[in-house]
């Protein structure tokens, strides 16, 4: 069965600083990972996604994701924080299209929370 | 384009009380769905359609139903609401062809059942 794992339920950082949000993932067959944002109030934002081909995957907002098919990982990533980067960040997979039309299996979300 | 929209943005419900959350998307996706969002629990799947006329169940789908009549909506339908069915609720949808595709979440419906 899918799952992801998001091990953190929060992260803090300072302003400028790098950033990690951490995601592991099991599934059978080849992954298709997702990142999403929530801000407060909001709807999920789309961020990036890893399909197939180069490990470093780069998305909106400066962000970026590095996939590790060894350690079945899929880490969130941004070089120098902003306090508008402050929100819940959620990763997921995508199931195969047999299980329930290839819905979105989450993790339980990471609070990211940059201060000044 | 208005992407996905949802009405209302908040409801109050009594226990027992039924109630419709609309969905609605103006981008032709066959594919929409249903999350509830509960906290430490990330988002859960009530229900899916991958196209008009037909729904399927997800992984939450007791005291809910759906249909789809139209492409572009997809209400929610809450038959006698408990309070275990206090959440934020999101929409999403995606074209179908591809299942590499990100979806687009509406900006959800923050349900309180009394």
């Amino acid at each position: 069965a899918q799952s992801v794992a998001q091990p953190e339920d929060q992260v803090n950082v300072a302003e400028g600083n790098p950033l990690t949000v951490k995601c592991t993932y099991s599934v059978s067959g080849n992954p298709y990972l997702f990142w999403y944002v929530q801000y407060p109030n909001r709807g999920l934002q789309f961020l990036l996604k890893y399909i197939t081909g180069d490990n470093l995957v780069k998305g909106s907002y400066g962000f970026e994701a590095e996939f590790n098919k060894s350690q079945t990982s899929f880490h969130l990533k941004k070089p120098s924080a902003l306090v508008s980067d402050s929100a819940l960040y959620f990763c997921a997979v995508r199931a195969p299209l047999y299980n329930q039309g290839g819905k979105l299996i989450f993790g339980q979300g990471t609070e990211l929370s940059v201060k000044p | 384009n208005a992407g996905v929209t949802q009405t209302p943005k908040f409801q109050v419900l009594k226990t027992g009380q039924s109630m419709t959350l609309q969905c609605a998307q103006d981008m032709n996706h066959e594919y929409m769905s249903w999350y509830r969002q509960d906290p430490g629990m990330g988002l859960r799947l009530i229900h899916y359609s991958v196209g008009a006329g037909i729904t399927d169940q997800g992984e939450v789908p007791n005291g809910y139903n759906v249909s789809r009549s139209t492409t572009e909506d997809f209400p929610l339908r809450l038959l006698s609401a408990a309070p275990s069915q206090t959440s934020v609720y999101f929409c999403a949808s995606r074209k179908r062809e591809s299942p590499y595709n990100e979806q687009f979440f509406g900006p959800g419906t923050r349900l309180t059942v009394l």
